[in-house]
């Protein structure tokens, strides 16, 4: 299958800071990614689409302003968690959809702990 | 509103024996199924999908049955080995092409000795 790279893996940051997490296509071009985030022992909760070359489209509750998306180019997209606070630790995922499988192809996660 | 639901939380079955998890969704625009396995920490892998104008689909061990009437489908593990143990995950697309994906609660598999 398709590989899709995730990093970091984990980060631990103070309250306050800002943390970017890479999301890479490594061997094939993505249109569309997608962020994910998961609390324990629950299921994997739609943040909002990421597209090359215009704006991500956020699902509903999911702040804009708090969680920056760029995907500048066709394989990479970036989640910023900006101004992060303790609710926000979390384990996030990314993932890519592959043109005419209709397969989403995930990264290994980053847990993000805020202190 | 969860539209797609994994009743059972957790399954332990066998080696050898046929493992089966189960998939219930609302959603009547769903017509793209696809199961994926998570370990801890890890991201999802994807195993298997399903169309909406198939009723069965099978790769090597692994079988997905979908029954459109019901808005039910369950994958099927045989045999099942140790390494099978994880939690799955269906989710279900409005669309062919899995343009947003709606996750299942997932089930936890474990697979004994």
């Amino acid at each position: 299958g398709a590989v899709v790279s995730q990093h970091p893996s984990r980060v631990i940051c103070k309250s306050g800071t800002s943390v970017k997490i890479e999301c890479r296509s490594l061997d094939f071009q993505a249109t569309t990614m997608f962020w994910y985030r998961q609390f324990p022992k629950q299921s994997l909760m739609l943040m909002a689409t990421s597209n090359e070359g215009s704006k991500a489209t956020y699902e509903q509750g999911v702040e804009k302003d708090k969680f920056l998306i760029n995907h500048a180019s066709l394989t990479l997209s970036t989640l910023t968690v900006t101004s992060a606070h303790p609710e926000d630790s979390s384990f996030y995922i990314c993932s890519a959809r592959v043109e005419g499988v209709g397969i989403q192809y995930f990264g290994a996660g980053t847990r993000l702990s805020v202190l | 509103d969860q539209q797609v639901k994994q009743n059972s939380p957790s399954l332990s079955v066998q080696e050898g024996r046929i493992s089966i998890l189960n998939c219930d969704y609302t959603n009547s625009m769903f017509d793209y199924f696809l199961w994926y396995k998570k370990y801890p920490a890890e991201g999802p892998t994807f195993l298997i999908s399903i169309s909406s104008i198939k009723d069965k689909n099978e790769d090597g061990r692994f079988t997905v049955f979908l029954n459109k009437s019901a808005k039910h489908l369950s994958l099927h593990i045989v045999p099942s080995q140790p390494g099978d143990s994880a939690v799955y995950f269906c989710a279900a697309s409005p669309t062919g092409t899995a343009s947003k994906l709606t996750f299942g609660t997932g089930t936890r598999l474990q697979v004994m000795l």
